[in-house]
């Protein structure tokens, strides 16, 4: 199901900047985790963040975690004409079934 | 909304059998279906795109030949894991883009999932 929500909606920015998305949610968390899904292409999994955790890194990704915010963000660091595409979050609840953003699609401009 | 629809929910089965879950898109056309595995409290995990009318395209690692995929029609693509072993018992799940003029990419529609057990 998706019930979290993502902003922006949409984001363009240049080349080089940095790109930083949000994520609410709804319920309490087991955990929440970040995708990418380039066009025409299956969902790949970024980074997962346990609900104990405030912050995580990974490369030039870096997600934080507000749990008495209801909130998440990702922070994708000197961007590339790569990175365009669609970010989605999941949490994972208590019973381990996972409930999706809306997405934000992402463009990279050279 | 649109909707997916896998089939079976859930299914038990013996070790070396050969078990079907097939994934259909009940009112859009779906070009494109994605396959994917998820472990007990992990992430999703993809498996392979299932393109109509032409082979799937496996991720790296996945065994095509022991995950058949098949979309045989413009609604519907089938997961088929052969010679079933303990270790392939996860949890299934497909889902679907509905296409293009329809929505834009930020949707994607999944199924329920397939809870495969292999004794």
């Amino acid at each position: 199901s998706q019930q979290g929500e993502e902003d922006p909606q949409a984001l363009s920015i240049q080349e080089g900047e940095n790109a930083t998305m949000n994520c609410s949610y709804k319920t309490s968390i087991n955990n929440l985790q970040w995708y990418r899904q380039n066009s025409g292409r299956g969902l790949v999994h970024l980074i997962l963040i346990r609900s104990n955790e405030r912050e995580k890194h990974s490369g030039r990704l870096r997600v934080t975690l507000d749990t008495s915010k209801k909130s998440s963000s990702l922070l994708i660091t000197a961007s590339r004409a790569a990175d365009t595409a669609s970010y989605f979050c999941a949490t994972m609840d208590s019973n381990y079934q996972l409930i999706w953003g809306a997405g934000t699609k992402l463009i990279i401009k050279p | 909304g649109a909707v997916v629809s896998q089939h079976p929910s859930r299914v038990i089965c013996k070790s070396g059998t050969s078990v079907k879950i097939e994934c259909r898109s009940l009112d859009f056309q779906a070009t494109t279906m994605f396959w994917y595995r998820q472990f007990p409290k992990k992430s999703l995990m993809l498996m392979a795109t299932s393109n109509e009318g032409s082979k799937a395209t496996y991720e790296q690692g996945v065994e095509k030949d022991k995950f058949l995929i098949n979309h045989a029609s413009l609604t519907l693509s089938t997961l088929t894991v052969t010679s079933a072993h303990p270790e392939d018992s996860s949890f299934y799940i497909c889902s679907a883009p509905p296409g293009s003029g329809r929505a834009g990419e930020n949707i994607q529609y999944f199924g329920a999932g397939t809870r495969l057990s292999v004794l």
